[in-house]
């Protein structure tokens, strides 16, 4: 079946601006997750949704950060007044559910460039 | 907070030797634990899993048993092909699975 897709794949916008990344996860998963993976690092948490509310957003590093999942599948993750330290490779994933019993799926991420 | 650490990279070795990546963490209670790979060109994967302690994850040759004691997670392959060589990431889980990684280790295996 059809994984985790994510678009675009590659984002390059300029410092300033809003951009919007979108998530599609698997269908009938419930719980969803956005990372943040800079060059050589570890993905990095950023908020988890279970069904349409936003369960976690613990992770988001300040107020130009925002996501919504307004019908429990779909994901956006928006950014605005963009910063170069905002480059990096944005991942999703989808479980089931929310747990340690439950494997994320991750998509091939979006790849966000401020110049 | 929960933190993970992982040997650093990058890690060569030729095809059929032993292969140790050592992952240690840092957590209250008893998280589960993980190891993703990535493959090139690819997303990362679920290699394998351990929720308590004492528990050993398998998977494709690789295995990685969890231990309180010390706290760690090290991943071991007995002998690696080429087909082995991605960026492997130790994470641990609580609660809703939220996923702390590592750095990440790449590692090349060369015929």
């Amino acid at each position: 079946g059809a994984g985790v897709s994510q678009t675009p794949s590659n984002k390059v916008t300029e410092k300033g601006k809003y951009v919007e990344l979108r998530c599609d996860p698997i269908s009938g998963h419930t719980a969803l997750y956005w990372y943040r993976q800079s060059l050589g690092q570890g993905p990095e948490f950023l908020i988890y949704f279970q069904g349409t509310g936003a369960a976690d957003d613990s992770g988001l590093p300040n107020d130009r950060f925002f996501a919504v999942r307004p019908e429990g599948s779909v994901s956006t993750l928006k950014i605005q007044r963009t910063e170069r330290g905002d480059s990096a490779v944005y991942l999703c994933a989808s479980s089931p559910q929310a747990g340690p019993s439950y494997e994320q799926y991750f998509g091939p991420g979006t790849r966000l460039t401020v110049t | 907070g929960n933190s993970v650490t992982q040997m650093e990279g990058p890690v060569t070795l030729s095809e059929e030797a032993f292969l140790t990546i050592n992952c240690t963490y840092t957590a209250t209670g008893y998280p589960s634990l993980f190891w993703y790979v990535q493959y090139p060109g690819e997303g990362l994967q679920l290699l394998l899993k351990a929720t308590k302690a004492d528990d050993k994850g398998s998977n494709k040759g690789f295995e990685a048993t969890y231990r309180k004691e010390t706290t760690s997670f090290h991943l071991e392959k007995g002998s690696v092909q080429v087909s082995d060589s991605a960026v492997y990431f130790c994470a641990l889980a609580q609660g809703a699975q939220k996923l702390v990684f590592g750095q990440g280790t790449r590692l090349t295996i060369n015929p």
